[in-house]
């Protein structure tokens, strides 16, 4: 069962176009979302995070915007740069919990054109 | 500050063998999770330590276990391989549980083949 999907495998942008990875859960009791990014022999690291209580959190180029009722989140990069193409990966998770467990997205492939 | 650190970073092995993969966290992280990552799958979580204590367990069988010292460093054991257990292992550190998700800091993985 799986908890946090991210439907799109891959995704292929221009470089200084926007890039957008979409993200849908299913559990109503996730309250805290995070975007990691991971690139190839590397582990994965730490973008951009949002909490149930807010719809949007920016950082930089990097925006992520929450719609609760939908049970979506989304990740929007401007512009993308050839730098962003990496694996990215949706997580979420219950913030209540004295837990670090997350529940990972399959992630998508971000390949930003030059 | 050195990173979270994972070795060996390649494992090969034939199924019916058993495996220890180890982690050492980030200096003063006491909290280590453990993760398996597989095409299909994206990150699974395994299981998650602090205080030598496991705190939490993912949805996977008996042969996985792992174990905290108290130095922090973790290692995490499978026995009996199947050729499904080919996977990257990626461990990850935090100062404790539950302290500001977004401060999880992971390794780079061992990458263990079962043939």
């Amino acid at each position: 069962d799986q908890q946090v999907k991210q439907n799109s495998p891959s995704l292929s942008v221009q470089e200084g176009r926007i890039s957008i990875l979409n993200c849908d859960y299913t559990n109503s009791m996730f309250d805290y979302f995070l975007w990691y990014k991971k690139y190839p022999a590397e582990g994965p690291t730490f973008l951009i995070s949002i909490s149930s209580i807010k719809d949007k959190n920016e950082d930089g180029r990097f925006t992520v915007f929450l719609n609760k009722s939908a049970k979506h989140l989304s990740l929007h990069i401007v512009p993308s740069q050839p730098g962003d193409s990496a694996v990215y990966f949706c997580a979420a998770s219950t913030y209540g919990g004295a837990t670090n467990k997350l529940i990972f997205g399959t992630g998508t492939l971000l390949a930003v054109q030059p | 500050k050195a990173g979270v650190t994972q070795t060996p970073r390649y494992l090969i092995k034939t199924r019916g063998q058993q495996v220890t993969l180890s982690c050492s966290p980030i200096s003063g992280h006491r909290s280590v999770s453990w993760y398996q990552q597989t095409p299909g799958q994206g990150l699974q979580f395994l299981f998650e330590y602090f205080s030598e204590t496991q705190r939490n367990k993912g949805n996977f069988p008996g042969r996985f276990s792992g174990r905290q010292f108290s130095n922090s460093r973790s290692e995490m054991n499978v026995s009996t391989l199947e050729l499904g257990d080919s996977a990257l292992y990626l461990c990850a550190s935090s100062r404790g549980p539950g302290e500001m998700r977004e401060k999880l800091f992971f390794g780079s993985g061992t990458q263990l083949s079962v043939l």
